[in-house]
């Protein structure tokens, strides 16, 4: 069982540039998000899944897009990065709701 | 809105010198309040949930608390491998999103 695995684990990318962050969990959730973490604040929530084929936005949701074509991936994208999208990113994912959210590894993610 | 204060910033430690890390919040309806350890460049480990005032959980060294305002991570007799970034974060009855704290950086040393 290998929990919830993210792929990058570094990246830096050119201001303008895209890319897509991929996060797998091998648990059977329905339920996954993405969270960046920044020095000085609290994980933040981007966007969420509340199933296959879902997404919903969360909390700073600007300049990001998702998609949930497979119950066990979430995938994250930057259409065109910015400095400020500089961050550490983490998915998390949940059997439900109100179940525990268990998290990945992070992408570090350095925009210049 | 929801508010999650974590005290303090920071703390250090000499190994067996048991403290209390602080996590105060505001929620409208809470359904849960969730702690987790975090380490140097790694996403967050889960350790508790408590539900409802006057709940404990235990778990080795650690004991998180719940008051209807606040909750506490009591760590008694710590040992350096504690050393981590504690968080603490509460969801809403009626969110999906966990409402985090800055964390508490801890540092327990021999």
């Amino acid at each position: 069982n290998a929990g919830v695995t993210q792929t990058p684990k570094f990246r830096v990318l050119k201001t303008g540039q895209s890319m897509t962050l991929l996060c797998a969990q091998d648990m059977n959730h329905e339920y996954m998000y993405w969270y960046r973490q920044d020095p000085g604040m609290g994980l933040r929530l981007i966007h969420y899944s509340v199933g296959e084929g879902t997404t919903a936005k969360g909390e700073v949701p600007d300049g990001y897009n998702v998609s949930r074509l497979k119950k066990q991936n979430f995938l994250l994208g930057l259409e065109s990065a910015a400095p400020s999208q500089t961050s550490v990113y983490f998915c998390a994912s949940s059997y439900s709701r109100v179940e525990t959210q268990y998290f990945g590894p992070g992408t570090r993610l350095l925009v210049l | 809105e929801d508010q999650v204060t974590q005290s303090p910033e920071a703390l250090r430690l000499q190994e067996g010198e048991s403290s209390s890390l602080n996590c105060s919040y505001t929620v409208s309806g809470l359904r849960g309040l969730f702690w987790y350890r975090q380490d140097p460049g790694k996403g967050p480990e889960f350790l508790f949930t408590l539900y409802s005032a006057g709940e404990e959980k235990e778990k080795e060294r650690l004991k998180a608390t719940l008051t209807k305002k606040e909750s506490f991570l009591h760590i008694t007799a710590p040992k350096p491998e504690d050393s981590a970034t504690y968080l603490c974060a509460v969801q809403a009855n009626s969110g999906y999103a966990l409402n985090f704290g800055k964390g508490t950086s801890l540092l327990v040393t021999p």
